[in-house]
């Protein structure tokens, strides 16, 4: 089993709202990334948790918080979002030094 | 320091006729190489992986990649395009420092009926 389950998989929100993106996979792997997909780009690394703690944050806005409550599970929570913060929000995980496996994202439109 | 080159933003195909899609890595050491396929709304799909084992490494649906150390490549190949491989690939290689991934910037394949 390679599934990586991203919800939910539309989101709206205003720039005033919080809402959160979840993430979970059951391979074992210890690592689990974020990324933010704009259109006809490759994917942007945000955050990678390593073993539960955040080993990398490629300097994203504080409005994007993430969170790894335990091995399998990986959040993205939001808050007063801005419209150019509207794309496809991946999340993936991996044995470290192995294969990255992505789940079918998350599309978020900020109004 | 890692990176991925994919050479051709676009390639245009006729069904049946062969797929090549160019990728150039550079890499200070022995590189984990991917490629993926993302079909429009969705996530990224693994095609195939090279981690030094054999050259020439095949994946799903007909597509395979040979690693040539030489060129510092892995082009990714298909004898007959078809039509529902039309979807964008990116080359991807791994880096043992910080688990990091890094991406080129993506092929967009189309394929002509």
């Amino acid at each position: 089993d390679t599934e990586v389950t991203q919800t939910p998989k539309h989101l709206v929100m205003g720039m005033t709202n919080k809402k959160s993106l979840k993430c979970e996979q059951h391979m074992g792997h210890r690592a689990m990334y974020w990324y933010k997909q704009k259109a006809k780009k490759p994917p942007e690394l945000m955050f990678v948790y390593s073993y539960e703690k955040l080993s990398i944050n490629e300097s994203v806005p504080s409005r994007f918080s993430p969170e790894c409550p335990n091995s399998s599970l990986l959040n993205l929570h939001l808050h007063a979002l801005q419209p150019e913060d509207s794309a496809l929000y991946l999340c993936a995980s991996s044995r470290a030094g192995n294969t990255i496996y992505f789940g079918e994202g998350s599309w978020l439109t900020v109004v | 320091a890692q990176s991925v080159t994919q050479l051709d933003s676009h390639v245009s195909v006729s069904e049946g006729t062969p797929v090549l899609l160019r990728c150039n890595y550079s890499s200070s050491y022995s590189p984990s190489l991917f490629w993926y396929v993302q079909h429009p709304n969705k996530g990224l799909q693994l095609l195939l992986k090279y981690t030094s084992a054999a050259t020439l490494v095949k994946g799903i649906n007909g597509f395979e990649a040979e690693f040539k150390k030489s060129e510092t490549s892995f082009h990714l190949t298909k004898p007959s395009a078809h039509m529902s491989d039309a979807a964008e690939y990116f080359c991807v290689v791994h880096s043992n420092t910080g688990n990091q991934f890094y991406f080129g910037t993506g092929t967009s394949l189309t394929v002509i009926p």
